[in-house]
């Protein structure tokens, strides 16, 4: 059974663009977080959703930052207009609808804005 | 939101017990009790949850406290695998996203 997957693992961005970063749950889960880890700070989270819905968004920048869950596919947060203090390991995990005790977090995808 | 207190650092000898301490004396009937660990350049691990029993899996033990002010996660005989930062966590429901403190940095020693 695959764990959580993210890809990129490395994305390297200049200011202004965007940054599409992709996460695929483990088999049968339909729980997602997304969680940020600035350089020498802990983890952070930012949102949390399930198929099709936003369930909780604390956590996510007001602006620029907007994640989504669709039916079908990965789940998907999206940066725009990315600037040097979005540079950051970006973690998703994911749990099952019967267990949510235990989430499974991916390998990361660390973002490089230069 | 109930918070713990975990000691910045410890250090431990290769194939020795590991007694990692929480304090959490906010907590309340309803939260659970949570480890998770992160190895260097990884992802967050989980290890392990309890609510008021002690419990074991295949990674490590937990001992809770009987007034529930504290836990300590128990890893039987540490292994050099076994260096990460580890974090007790205090969650109300299944669901609630994992608030993260800056935990307790594993040290292992050859």
């Amino acid at each position: 059974n695959a764990g959580v997957m993210q890809n990129p693992r490395h994305l390297v961005r200049r200011r202004g663009q965007e940054a599409r970063l992709r996460c695929s749950p483990m088999k049968g889960h339909s729980h997602v977080y997304w969680y940020r880890q600035l350089p020498e700070e802990g983890l952070k989270f930012m949102v949390y959703l399930q198929k099709e819905n936003i369930i909780d968004e604390s956590g996510m920048p007001k602006e620029r930052f907007s994640a989504e869950f669709p039916k079908e596919g990965p789940s998907i947060l999206r940066i725009q207009q990315v600037v040097r203090g979005d540079s950051a390991a970006y973690f998703c995990a994911s749990s099952r609808r019967d267990r949510g005790n235990e989430q499974y977090f991916g390998p990361g995808t660390r973002l490089t804005v230069t | 939101d109930a918070k713990t207190t975990q000691p910045n650092s410890m250090e431990s000898n290769e194939e020795e017990p590991v007694h990692l301490p929480c304090n959490h004396s906010t907590i309340s009937g309803t939260d659970y009790i949570h480890w998770y660990r992160q190895l260097p350049s990884q992802g967050p691990e989980y290890v392990i949850h309890g609510l008021t029993s002690n419990v074991n899996n295949r990674m490590a033990s937990l001992a809770i406290a009987e007034d529930r002010k504290s836990s300590t996660l128990i890893l039987h005989r540490a292994t050099l695998r076994d260096a990460a930062v580890y974090y007790c966590i205090l969650r109300v429901t299944s669901y609630d996203k994992v608030i993260f403190g800056p935990g307790t940095s594993l040290s292992v020693i050859p």
